[in-house]
């Protein structure tokens, strides 16, 4: 079955900053890469995804990058803010396939 | 549209008691799920439904059974509940059709003591 490794594990930013978050997968016929955002107590919820006949997909500050034959992506977030801090998690899955498998998150702490 | 609603959002069991988690989507979608969020863990399958009638295990299934006998609703019930089924857990549903988008319910702390 699909394995996705996702780091690092713990991210800690100044406000303004960078950050990039990424995944590596095992399956080749993985071509759904979504990504979700948990603030804290609060559920999973989807902020950006990418299909894999796509290399790169912006959304205002944020924007995941996939490279197939190295079977990893990335997720980038520009311009950090306080309100970034979350737990994220990466995710992949075939085509057909509703379940995905997740990463095991990474918190983003922004440092005010 | 209330999305996916679980219940309850907390809950106390101790050693050996039962309990069932419910779940309630309103949105037709077929798909349903139930994940266990432990730190450092990432979210865990449980059980899934690709649709009524239909239910098969995922990644940690054990001590865990599920039923789905409606569209809408999908509980999960702990038979004898065990201090390693401590957790928060998350049901979630997407639709068939389209992108694989989950739709997570709001969680339920379980804590076994």
């Amino acid at each position: 079955g699909e394995n996705v490794e996702q780091h690092p594990s713990t991210l800690s930013v100044q406000e303004g900053d960078s950050a990039v978050i990424k995944c590596t997968y095992s399956d080749s016929a993985s071509n759904y890469f979504p990504w979700y955002k948990q603030e804290l107590g609060k559920r999973p919820q989807l902020i950006i995804d990418i299909r894999s006949n796509v290399g790169e997909k912006k959304d205002q500050r944020i924007a995941v990058t996939l490279n197939k034959t190295a079977k990893h992506f990335s997720l980038h977030i520009t311009e950090t803010q306080p309100e970034d801090s979350a737990v994220y998690f990466c995710a992949a899955s075939r085509q057909g396939s509703y379940i995905p498998t997740f990463g095991r998150g990474t918190s983003l702490i922004v440092h005010p | 549209n209330a999305g996916v609603t679980q219940t309850p959002k907390f809950q106390v069991l101790k050693t050996g008691q039962s309990m069932t988690l419910q779940c309630a989507q309103d949105m037709n979608h077929e798909y349903m799920s139930w994940y266990r969020q432990d730190p450092g863990m990432g979210l865990r399958l449980i059980h899934y439904s690709v649709g009524a009638g239909i239910t098969d295990q995922g990644e940690v299934p054990n001590g865990y059974n599920v039923s789905r006998s409606t569209t809408e609703d999908f509980p999960l019930r702990l038979l004898s509940a065990a201090p390693s089924q401590t957790s928060v857990y998350f049901c979630a549903s997407s639709p068939q059709s389209g992108a694989n988008v989950l739709t997570f319910g709001a969680g339920s702390r379980l804590t076994v003591l």
